[in-house]
C-alpha cells in the first residue's frame, strides 16, 4: 500500500513571502502524486498532479511542485503567497495506472499573515 | 462542465438514527468514490465503484454503512444506525482516469 507524510501540520507565513509545504510518500510501486487544497466548508480542489515526465509540475494559483524519486518527496512551493492562499493543503498518492484509491496525508494548514 | 454534486450539505442527527447522502458525479465519469474525512485528518476511502460495480469496500464498516450506485451514475451512502464517531465530512469524488474531482461534501454531526 501507499502512504503519505506531511511533516508540518501548520505553516504560518507573511503575505508575499515564499512558502514550501513538505510531502513525503512511501510506495513499493510506481505512483501518481497530487496536491489538493481545501477552503473552509468546501470540498477538495486539485492544485496540481504528477503522473510522469517532467519532475517539475506547475498548477493553478501560481503553485508548483517537484517530484523527487530518490528522496520520495513531492514538496509544494509558491514564490509569493497571498491572503487568499490561506487554506488546508493535502498531499495524496495513488498507485500508477488507471483509477485507484487516493491515500492522503494529514494536511498542512497554511495561514498567510497580512 | 458541472462538477460533482452532493446533498445535503449539512446534517445533524442523534446517535442510533439513520442518514443517507446523495452524490451525482461528473457526467461520463465511470469511477465514483466515497471518502470519510474526520476533523483534523485527511480523507479516507470508504468505497469505490466502477460503473455500478464495487471495486474496493475493504474500509467500509459494513455492519452500519451501505452504499449503492444503481445504473452506474448517482450514488447513495447510508449509515444505520449512526454512532458518535461517524461525525465527519463525507466526500464524494469521481474520475475518468487517475484524477479525482471532489464534491463539496456533506458535514455530518451525530449527537
Amino acid at each position: 500500500a501507499q502512504s503519505v507524510t506531511q511533516l508540518d501540520s501548520q505553516v504560518p507565513v507573511f503575505e508575499e513571502a515564499p512558502v514550501e509545504l513538505r510531502c513525503n510518500y512511501s510506495s513499493s510501486v510506481s505512483v501518481y502524486l497530487f496536491w489538493y487544497v481545501q477552503y473552509p466548508n468546501q470540498g477538495l480542489q486539485l492544485l496540481l498532479k504528477y503522473l510522469s515526465g517532467s519532475t517539475l509540475v506547475k498548477g493553478i494559483n501560481g503553485f508548483e511542485a517537484e517530484f523527487n524519486k530518490s528522496q520520495t518527496s513531492f514538496h509544494l512551493r509558491k514564490p509569493s503567497v497571498h491572503i487568499s492562499d490561506t487554506a488546508e493543503y493535502f498531499c495524496a498518492v495513488t498507485r500508477g495506472g488507471g483509477a485507484n484509491n487516493l491515500f492522503f496525508g494529514t494536511g498542512t494548514r497554511l495561514t498567510v499573515i497580512p | 462542465e458541472a462538477g460533482v454534486a452532493q446533498s445535503p450539505r449539512y446534517k445533524i442527527i442523534e446517535k442510533r438514527q439513520s442518514v443517507a447522502f446523495w452524490c451525482n458525479p461528473i457526467s461520463g465519469h465511470a469511477t465514483l468514490y466515497w471518502y470519510q474525512q474526520i476533523l483534523g485528518q485527511g480523507p479516507k476511502l470508504l468505497i469505490q465503484f466502477q460503473n455500478n460495480g464495487v471495486v474496493d469496500d475493504s474500509q467500509l464498516p459494513k455492519d452500519r454503512f451501505s452504499a449503492e450506485r444503481l445504473k452506474g451514475v448517482d450514488s447513495t451512502l447510508k449509515i444505520q444506525p449512526a454512532k458518535l464517531e461517524d461525525s465527519a465530512v463525507y466526500l464524494c469524488a469521481s474520475s475518468l482516469m487517475e484524477t479525482q474531482y471532489f464534491g463539496p461534501g456533506t458535514r455530518l454531526l451525530v449527537l
